[in-house]
């Protein structure tokens, strides 16, 4: 696709739930990055894949979130158990094999009530 | 452990001046990138402009220009004829060499007045 693509744009759930937010990265772009954004604060780093595995997944705050990149493309963060901290602005990013610049996609909104 | 400081949550310039947005950061690696990102309200983050650490020459985009000072770990941007499409959030951020993992600051609020 012409950038990374991020579905839903928005997410409301209840305290409790399970969500999966997907990205859709650049195509050919092996390298891809799932970043948390709480309000008013920088984005934070949860994952990085290069290719289908998990290469840093320093970033995960705890048990309940997971991420795959089966086929090394489209990945999806999984968040069980949702709580109310939870709560931010999902943002994925993708990067060529030879490039240092990361197109990042426009986010998911999750909010839990 | 990489940290990025931006001290400035908020600034405001008048159209057409200039104005400078300042960054520091700290780490032990030798090889990195520094990047500034606008995040305007459409959360899409927008690659404004990018220093190899390697460089001495500070990198330039139309009106936008770094000052890196890298004894000093320093990294502002400088932002000449102000345009109300500047209006955004402004994040410094590092990457190492190799995972090009980001390290983000907290954001720098500018508005840009008629």
């Amino acid at each position: 696709g012409a950038g990374v693509s991020q579905t839903p744009s928005n997410k409301v759930t209840e305290k409790g739930k399970y969500v999966e937010l997907r990205c859709d990265p650049i195509s050919g772009h092996t390298a891809l990055y799932w970043y948390r954004q709480s309000l008013g604060q920088g984005p934070e780093f949860l994952i990085y894949f290069q290719g289908t595995g998990a290469a840093d997944d320093s970033g995960l705050p705890n048990d309940r979130f997971f991420a795959v990149r089966p086929e090394g493309s489209v990945s999806t963060l999984k968040i069980q158990r949702t709580e109310r901290g939870d709560s931010a602005v999902y943002l994925c990013a993708s990067r060529p094999s030879a490039g240092t610049k990361a197109f990042f996609g426009q986010g998911t909104r999750l909010t839990v009530v | 452990a990489q940290t990025v400081t931006q001290s400035q949550p908020e600034m405001s310039v008048q159209e057409a001046e200039t104005v400078t947005l300042s960054c520091t950061y700290d780490t032990s690696e030798s090889n990195y990138y520094l990047f500034w990102y606008k995040q305007p309200p459409s959360r899409q983050m927008i690659l404004v402009i990018r220093q190899e650490a390697y460089k001495q020459q500070n990198a330039t985009e139309n009106r936008f220009s770094v000052n890196f000072q890298k004894a000093a770990k320093s990294f502002s941007l400088k932002i000449s004829d102000s345009q109300l499409g500047d209006t955004a959030m402004y994040f410094c951020a590092f990457a190492a060499s190799g995972t090009y993992k980001y390290i983000f600051g907290t954001g720098t609020r500018l508005k840009v007045l008629a």
